[in-house]
């Protein structure tokens, strides 16, 4: 069955310490992977995603997440984090292409601490 | 101003009372859906709609229903509401030009059930 696996419920970081939120897919042909971001009391935004091309894409706010398609993975990270970027985040695949429906895993809570 | 509009907000109801929910979008786009949030449990679909005269059940649609009024409004229906239905609620929209499927999220609607 097709499904999206967030490795961990809770990452706990001191703020400029370097993260990464992993996320991996059932195997398939191809699809396509997102990661959205929740900030408290608000809805989903795109994060990042990963249609084609470059296997390393990156963020505004100097997130990046790599595809893999051997380890069918495509964990977040970033270098140094901030307060600001506490949140929960969200992996997202899309394995149907126009007639899909995202599936999303269960969330990692990311929690930066001063 | 919101590109996807979520009334209301915040709902109080109680066991066996019914309850609608409301979308609206100025993006333009074909395809919305309804999805509900649960704490450790992530983003599960409830329905979604490609048009105004296609309506598609998706993971949980039981106890649910919806109606496509018009492209830019989606309404989900809780007949009658049990404590279990008590979560967050968000509303989102895609364009079938996106072939990856990518979402645009509401802000959404959370709802209690006593």
């Amino acid at each position: 069955a097709q499904s999206v696996t967030q490795l961990d419920s809770q990452v706990p970081v001191f703020e400029e310490a370097p993260v990464e939120l992993r996320c991996n897919y059932s195997s398939s042909v191809s699809v396509y992977l997102f990661w959205y971001v929740q900030y408290p009391n608000q809805g989903l935004q795109l994060l990042l995603k990963y249609l084609s091309g470059s296997t390393l894409v990156e963020s505004i706010n100097g997130f990046e997440a790599e595809f893999n398609k051997s380890q069918t993975s495509f964990h977040l990270r970033k270098p140094s984090v901030h307060i600001s970027d506490t949140a929960e985040y969200f992996c997202a695949v899309n394995y149907g292409g126009s007639q899909g429906n995202l599936i999303f895993g269960k969330g990692t809570k990311l929690s930066v601490k001063p | 101003d919101a590109d996807v509009t979520q009334t209301p907000r915040n709902r109080i109801t109680k066991t066996g009372k019914r309850i609608m929910l409301e979308c609206s979008q100025t993006k333009g786009h074909d395809r919305m859906y309804w999805y509900r949030q649960d704490p450790g449990l992530g983003l599960r679909l409830i329905y979604y709609s490609f048009d105004v005269k296609d309506i598609n059940k998706g993971e949980i649609s039981d106890g649910y229903s919806v109606s496509r009024q018009a492209q830019a409004k989606f309404s989900l229906s809780l007949e009658s509401a049990i404590p279990n239905q008590t979560a967050l609620y968000f509303c989102a929209t895609s364009d079938f030009r996106l072939r990856a499927g990518e979402l645009f999220f509401g802000e959404g609607s959370r709802l209690t059930v006593l």
